[in-house]
């Protein structure tokens, strides 16, 4: 069946240093990758869609990868703030199906 | 453009009880989206609806919960006979149809059963 495994957390850093959290999936059909992020009390966000193959996306500071031979994809940020602080899933959309398969969710923890 | 809305945020609940969920989606989105997300987990899709019509309410546990969406737009999430083990966030969230477009969540409604 379709599978999203991601990075498991919670995961620590300082501010200023970089972020990467790993996301892998597994389908038969055309995939197409989200990066979703929750704040505390709030509901999940759409950070942003993945991007084809071998191409960046970037928002509020986070770029996204994608490589289709690993079927896996990666959200980056070069420096991180406390205000980062939150729990980033990576979610998957199989083929036209409009459901989402979700992975568990990491927590960032960024220490001032 | 106003976001989804739900209500109530918080619930506290004796076992046995019933509630119900209440969500306005954003004004155009035809598909509507309940979710559970357990405390620390992903959420947990229960039931989806394009316009009034059920289209996947596979893992909805049908003996105690209940959706509908009479008229396309707002929906209600019930559940009969609360057990603890329902406690979690329950997210309500909207989409258009048509390619994989940006699916927006509410800010949920937190239930507590003791």
């Amino acid at each position: 069946g379709d599978s999203v495994t991601q990075t498991e957390g919670p995961v620590t850093l300082s501010e200023g240093t970089s972020l990467t959290v790993n996301c892998s999936y597994e389908t038969k059909q055309y995939p197409t990758l989200f990066w979703y992020v929750q704040y505390p009390g709030e509901g999940p966000q759409l950070l942003f869609k993945v991007p084809k193959a071998n191409e960046k996306g970037s928002n509020r500071g986070f770029e996204a990868t994608y490589n289709k031979e690993a079927t896996s994809f990666h959200l980056q940020k070069a420096s991180v703030q406390e205000s980062d602080s939150a729990v980033y899933y990576c979610a998957l959309a199989p083929g036209s199906n409009y459901q989402l398969i979700w992975g568990s969710g990491t927590k960032l923890i960024i220490k001032p | 453009e106003a976001g989804v809305t739900q209500s109530p945020r918080y619930a506290v609940l004796q076992e046995g009880q019933a509630v119900s969920f209440w969500c306005d989606p954003i004004s155009g989105h035809d598909t509507l989206y309940w979710y559970q997300q357990p405390r620390d987990q992903g959420p947990q899709l229960l039931v989806y609806f394009r316009d009034e019509a059920v289209i996947d309410n596979s893992q909805l546990p049908s003996d105690r919960f209940s959706a509908v969406r009479p008229k396309g737009t707002n929906s209600t999430l019930k559940i009969q006979s609360a057990k603890q083990g329902d406690t979690a966030t329950y997210l309500c969230a909207s989409s258009r149809t048509g390619g994989h477009t940006e699916v927006f969540f509410g800010k949920g409604t937190r239930l507590t059963v003791v």
